[in-house]
């Protein structure tokens, strides 16, 4: 168990849907990182927060937002969605924002299929 | 820009053989270097890494990865495989000088251990 959690597991909607996930860092770690991994693209950096605040943009499309709470916790919102958004949305935390000789700690993925 | 390449999709090895999966890496600066292991249906679990130092780098389950600098290499080693580490196998870099603080991916090797 990594301690990171992200909610829900898996998610179905329609097309044009809207959707939030969510990720619960673990304890004490500042920064939080969105990756999505589909079977062509592999694994895609998305968007770094740390302590409230965007740190690093990836890959991330304009109909995507994220934020970070003063809680620490962080939610990715996934918008308009097409069928080619369907994938594997992982979170992942580290202790400081720079994290340079720290690892990131997964989640076990929130499992998206737009139908 | 940081990139990582990972040359084989696949890799399989019968149990108690050495086994190998290659990792290459571009970085501008100096690289921070990981391996992580996916489960299927599980997030990704932190493996190892280099940071500097000693090129053979010992981590979890009995793996270790040597760093090859001139040959911009961070293969993942282990000297018997296990039935059980079967699994997704990724690597990733970091560049220790840029300002951003994700790690780049590659696509991942599936490793197959035959019993």
């Amino acid at each position: 168990d990594s301690g990171v959690t992200q909610t829900p597991k898996h998610l179905i909607t329609a097309t044009g849907q809207r959707v939030t996930l969510r990720c619960s860092p673990r304890s004490g770690d500042l920064s939080v990182y969105w990756y999505q991994q589909s079977l062509d693209q592999g694994l895609q950096f998305l968007i770094q927060y740390y302590n409230g605040e965007e740190r690093a943009k990836g890959n991330i499309l304009e109909r995507f937002s994220a934020q970070q709470f003063p809680d620490l916790h962080s939610e990715l919102n996934l918008s308009s969605l097409e069928l080619g958004d369907s994938a594997l949305y992982f979170c992942a935390s580290s202790a400081r924002a720079q994290s340079n000789t720290g690892e990131l700690f997964f989640g076990e993925g929130s499992r998206l299929t737009v139908l | 820009a940081q990139s990582v390449a990972q040359p084989e999709d696949q890799v399989n090895v019968a149990e108690g053989n050495p086994l190998t999966v290659k990792c290459t890496y571009s970085v501008s600066g100096n690289p921070y270097l990981f391996w992580y292991v996916q489960y299927p249906n599980r997030g990704l679990q932190f493996l190892l890494k280099y940071i500097t130092g000693d090129n053979l780098v010992k981590g979890s389950y009995g793996f270790e990865a040597e760093f090859n600098k001139s040959q911009t290499s961070f293969h993942l080693k282990k000297p018997s495989a296990l039935v059980s580490d079967s699994a997704l196998y990724f690597c990733a870099v970091r560049d220790s000088g840029a300002g951003s603080y994700q790690l780049t991916f590659g696509k991942g090797t599936k490793l197959s251990v035959i019993p």
